[in-house]
């Protein structure tokens, strides 16, 4: 089946310690993206690539990076953890939006813990 | 400034009792709206979007641009509707989704 995978699903990090986490998929979507989503909060989008051309948003912190290397595999980098930064991450892929039916399919998360 | 407003953290009904999920949103211009499912365990996923006008697992919603709404709705709540469900607005000029903090629906027998 045609999916976004992410891995590891559960991450525990400590704080201040580099951690990345990955993102895969096999629709061949143009577009990949990923959110940061706490407790009982809404997802929170924290950039995307389209193609290769990444697009941050304003309020993401710096400590945020990603990589795109190429079009299957997306990658989070938190440089230096902060116990805020404890939440699910959510990768989701779509179609460029003039192909019509536009949606975005979402991987399983990972849930990454700071202690 | 766009926004999605979902007023209710929880709603709890008897199964075969009706189902509004209420969405509110804030744009200016013409809106793009979605709901997305989360299941026990499952990945976030689509369930309807505005623009197909379409009905799944028996839910609707209807876009009243008037005011500014986009409620989930069905006639008759199932146990296996029990999720968390998400009304998204597509973001201007690009692809990016703006989430409402979700409203977990619980439908017991």
């Amino acid at each position: 089946d045609a999916m976004v995978i992410q891995n590891p699903r559960y991450q525990v990090t400590q704080f201040g310690k580099p951690v990345t986490l990955s993102c895969s998929q096999t629709l061949n979507h143009n577009v990949m993206y990923w959110y940061q989503q706490k407790s009982s909060q809404a997802p929170k989008l924290l950039f995307h690539y389209y193609d290769k051309d990444f697009n941050n948003e304003a309020d993401t912190p710096d400590n945020f990076q990603s990589r795109r290397p190429n079009t299957s595999f997306c990658f989070l980098d938190i440089r230096s953890p902060g116990l805020g930064d404890a939440a699910m991450y959510l990768c989701a892929t779509s179609r460029a939006p003039t192909s019509g039916g536009y949606e975005q399919y979402f991987g399983p998360g990972t849930r990454l813990t700071v202690t | 400034a766009q926004r999605v407003t979902q007023p209710e953290k929880l709603l709890s009904v008897f199964k075969g009792a009706p189902v509004e999920l209420k969405c509110n949103y804030s744009y200016s211009g013409s809106p793009e709206l979605f709901w997305y499912v989360q299941y026990s365990r499952q990945r976030l996923q689509l369930l309807l979007r505005h623009i197909s006008r379409e009905s799944i697992k028996g839910f609707t919603a209807d876009l009243n641009k008037g005011e500014t709404s986009f409620h989930l709705k069905k006639p008759f709540a199932q146990e296996e509707d029990s999720a968390m469900y998400y009304c998204a607005l597509r973001r201007q000029a690009g692809t990016a989704l703006i989430f409402g903090k979700g409203t977990t629906l619980s439908v017991s027998s």
